[in-house]
This record gives structure tokens, C-alpha cells and sequence, in this order.
């Protein structure tokens, strides 16, 4: 089975809110974990990542936390637009480099205007 | 964009036919790495190739098959397609030891 599982498969929010999106993993040997935003018929785009050593790490709107107790990591999206409206996923590696990533199945962000 | 691109962009084979996709990895990355996605899901990794050698491998059966090039790209073959194999089939690079994987667009593959 997957390691990496979604708590919501979808979420809706009012533009120009922030938008939370979670994550649990159950591999405690994970160290680095990555956010992957795919729009309706392309590929993921890689959004932001973190590895273990840390449990925050902030970018152009958006922030990862990483809470490593109890196995859980969240998106948090700032002013959330419609452009942010896409399947966001979580995966999970090993710094051990060339291992595969382990994705969850997804949470669908829909921004209400 | 990536700098990741595959080939074709969509394809529709019927049951029992082979299919080869292609992919070109970002340059200056030497591992790709191809996932299936079924409609609804995440990608399930499938196998990853470094430095043209299989480096890893899913849950997915022999029929499944894979090449790199001394110029990073690679194709992934599948035999005697199933109707199960209809999915979003994507590849992704990186760099050798590193852990950022920058996917392609995927090829929509529709078995009948």
C-alpha cells in the first residue's frame, strides 16, 4: 500500500484566502518531501520541498510544514487565487538519492471567486 | 516549464499491441524515472534508469520495459497491453543523488 495518504480529497476556498492542504506519512525513514501541484491534463510541477532537518520552509506564497512527530506535513497557499486551483500532492524520498517518490492520491483545490 | 518533454502527447492501441513512449530528460540530468497515473490517483512509480541501467524498480510486470541512451533520454515499453494500462504515463529527471524529480507532460495512453 501507499505510505503517503491525504487527510481531504478535496478543498474549497474563497479567492484571496489561505488554503491548507495536508499530508500524513507513515515511512519514519522518509527524509525529504516535496509538494506537487498538476493541473487538469499535464504533468506535476514541483512547488516547494523540505527535507527532515527542518519543519518549515517558505517560498512565493506558499509554506511547507513538517512535523515530524507525528508524521505530518501540510501546504499552506497565501491569498489563494484561481490559478492555484489543481490536484496538490504530497511524495515522499529518501536522501539516499535515485529512489523513487511515493505519492498520496491527492487533494483537488477548487478556488471559489 | 521543466525541460522535461515526451512523445507522443496521446495514444489509442487496442488490447494485446506493444507501445513505446519517449522522454527527454532536462538537461545536465542523467536519471529518468516513469510513473504510471491512473485517472484519480497518484503516480505509482514504474522503474528509474541511471547512467543507462536500471536503477529500481515498482510493482509492475515484466511486459514493462525500459531504455536510456547514452543521451539521457529514454523509452518506456509496454507489451501485450491491457485495458488496465490505459492511464497518464509520466516521466521524470533529476540529477545523479539528487532528490528533485521535474516531470514531463505525461502521455495519455488509451487501450480499446
Amino acid at each position: 500500500g501507499e505510505s503517503v495518504g491525504l487527510h481531504l480529497p478535496t478543498l474549497s476556498v474563497q479567492e484571496g484566502d489561505n488554503s491548507i492542504i495536508n499530508c500524513a506519512y507513515s515511512n519514519s525513514a522518509s527524509d525529504y518531501f516535496i509538494w506537487y501541484k498538476q493541473e487538469s491534463g499535464k504533468g506535476p510541477q514541483f512547488i516547494i520541498d523540505i527535507r527532515s532537518n527542518m519543519d518549515k520552509r517558505q517560498g512565493q506564497r506558499v509554506t511547507v510544514l513538517l512535523n515530524k512527530t507525528v508524521k505530518h506535513l501540510s501546504l499552506q497557499i497565501a491569498a489563494t487565487q484561481p490559478g492555484d486551483s489543481a490536484v496538490y500532492f504530497c511524495a515522499e524520498n529518501l536522501l539516499s538519492g535515485n529512489t523513487p517518490l511515493v505519492f498520496g492520491k491527492g487533494t483537488r483545490l477548487s478556488v471559489i471567486a | 516549464e521543466t525541460g522535461v518533454t515526451q512523445s507522443p502527447t496521446h495514444l489509442i492501441k487496442t488490447r494485446g499491441q506493444q507501445v513505446t513512449l519517449r522522454c527527454s530528460s532536462q538537461s545536465g540530468h542523467n536519471t529518468v524515472s516513469w510513473y504510471q497515473q491512473a485517472l484519480g490517483q497518484g503516480p505509482q512509480f514504474i522503474f528509474q534508469y541511471y547512467r543507462e541501467e536500471e536503477n529500481g524498480r515498482g510493482n509492475f510486470p515484466p511486459r514493462f520495459s525500459g531504455l536510456q541512451f547514452p543521451n539521457y533520454s529514454s523509452e518506456l515499453n509496454v507489451n501485450a497491453l491491457e485495458l488496465d494500462d490505459s492511464a497518464l504515463y509520466l516521466c521524470a529527471s533529476s540529477l545523479s543523488g539528487a532528490e528533485t524529480q521535474y516531470f514531463g507532460p505525461g502521455t495519455r495512453l488509451l487501450v480499446l
